[in-house]
């Protein structure tokens, strides 16, 4: 199974601020990576697909990127609606594996 | 629009058999695959399996012996079963669109293993 680090595990972070979330696969995934936001009542909305594609509805300044094993999720001036827990997942083989997860946190 | 529902039992004795329903308007299931992922009490999500829109299959290898996921086209349902339940097993269950990325997610199921 390919794993997925996910760095840091939680992240405070202040409105207005640029913020960059890592995930690194144990193998390369050939820019087979996805991005989930989960709010708090639980209720997980797609980012980004396949590495840098924009989920339609998904504001502008969520932005994915990477290659090979390292990817990241970079969220240039946080809202108040952003602070949640976000997870990457890989979609290169079977079984699908998603990161442990950041929590992005109000500083 | 697109809209998946779960439902089941949110209590489930050890060694018992899990059965869950997902329900599925907006998209037909003979052209969507559905998955079903779980995350248990402040920890991470788990894919768990796939049923393709040609009918098969595809699970984690994880829970492969335990696991079998089906469908009802004709009233556009989606189950999981899965056996010999333990207590590691508590978590919230979810099903959603696709295979390789999940764009529609089900609000999820909570299910608690216990005695």
């Amino acid at each position: 199974d390919i794993q997925m680090t996910q760095t840091p595990s939680s992240m405070p972070a202040s409105l207005g601020e640029r913020v960059t979330i890592s995930c690194r696969a144990s193998q390369g995934i050939s820019n087979y990576l996805n991005w989930y936001q989960q709010k708090p009542d639980g209720t997980i909305k797609p980012l980004i697909y396949y590495t840098s594609n924009l989920q339609s509805g998904v504001p502008s300044r969520f932005s994915g990127s990477g290659s090979g094993t390292d990817y990241s999720l970079t969220i240039s001036s946080l809202e108040p609606e952003d602070f949640a827990m976000y997870y990457c997942q890989q979609y290169d083989s079977s079984p699908l594996t998603f990161g442990s997860g950041t929590k992005l946190e109000i500083k | 629009q697109v809209q998946l529902k779960e439902s089941g039992p949110g209590l489930v004795q050890p060694s018992q058999t899990l059965s869950l329903t997902c329900t599925v308007s907006g998209l037909s299931l003979t052209s969507n695959s559905v998955s079903w992922i779980r995350q248990p009490p402040g920890k991470g999500l788990e894919w768990m399996g796939v049923i393709w829109s040609n009918g098969g299959t595809d699970y984690n290898s994880a829970i492969k012996s335990r696991l079998s996921i089906s469908r009802d086209t004709s009233k556009s349902q989606v189950f999981l079963k899965m056996n010999s339940l333990q207590t590691e097993d508590t978590a919230m269950y979810f099903c959603a669109r696709n295979w390789e990325y999940f764009d529609y997610w089900g609000q999820g199921v909570m299910v608690t293993v216990s005695s």
